[in-house]
């Protein structure tokens, strides 16, 4: 069955860094893009990043470009979020997701979430 | 950039009634469409893609139509285990982006 196990998770000052991760296991991680969708407590979700099944290209929201950087070890099965500048609105619950479509170019729907790692963004 | 404006916000309703949760986009996205369901404290689960796909597992009662920029997610009978918030997102181009939830409540 497919797991998604986030990592990393924290309390950081503003203008620090943190690096997240996400295991995967039970599907064929290089056939399939990956994401990071975040929560911010008691808000809705918001899609922080993607890339592709194969490295290839990546995508990032507004609110972290620049800032974030999505990356993915496929021989190991483990995607990544470095996080960096973190200000006080990146203070969210983080969950990696599963693209729905295999070898996609684009972001497609997420059928597969992890359980989220809480990042807090706090002086 | 493509806006999903998501409504109600939130709705009661009891057990067995039907429900029925809208999205519009800012510009047509072709059914490229998704409904999660979140329930407090877990992660959001995958309903529906392609604006009226089922995942397979998902109820029947769970049901999605729509086309251009227009989409609704129809519940036919509330059961107790549907009480949570439905989110809408599309994917037709990068970035995708959420609607702002809908809160299904008990009346």
């Amino acid at each position: 069955q497919v797991q998604l196990v986030e990592s990393g998770g924290g309390v950081v000052q503003p203008g620090g860094s943190l690096r997240v991760a996400c295991a995967a296991s039970g599907f064929t991680f290089s056939n399939y893009g990956m994401h990071w969708v975040r929560q911010a407590p008691g808000k809705g979700l918001e899609w922080v990043a993607f890339i592709r099944y194969d490295e290839s290209n990546d995508y990032y929201a507004d609110s972290v470009k620049g800032r974030f950087t999505i990356s993915r070890d496929n021989s190991k099965n483990i995607l990544y979020l470095q996080m960096s500048g973190l200000r006080a609105e990146d203070t969210a619950v983080y969950y990696c997701a599963k693209d729905r479509g295999a070898e996609l170019l684009l972001p497609g729907s997420f059928d597969y979430w992890g359980q989220g790692t809480l990042v807090t963004v706090s002086s | 950039d493509i806006q999903m404006t998501q409504l109600p916000s939130s709705l009661s309703a009891s057990v067995g009634d039907r429900v029925t949760i809208t999205c519009r986009a800012s510009q047509g996205i072709t059914n490229s469409l998704a409904w999660y369901q979140q329930k407090p404290g877990k992660a959001p689960k995958l309903l529906l893609y392609g604006a009226s796909r089922l995942l397979s597992g998902v109820p029947s009662r769970f049901s999605g139509s729509g086309s251009g920029t227009h989409y609704t997610l129809t519940i036919s009978s509330l059961h107790p285990e549907d009480f949570a918030t439905y989110y809408c997102q599309h994917y037709y181009s990068a970035p995708p982006a959420f609607g702002q939830g809908t809160k299904v409540e008990i009346k």
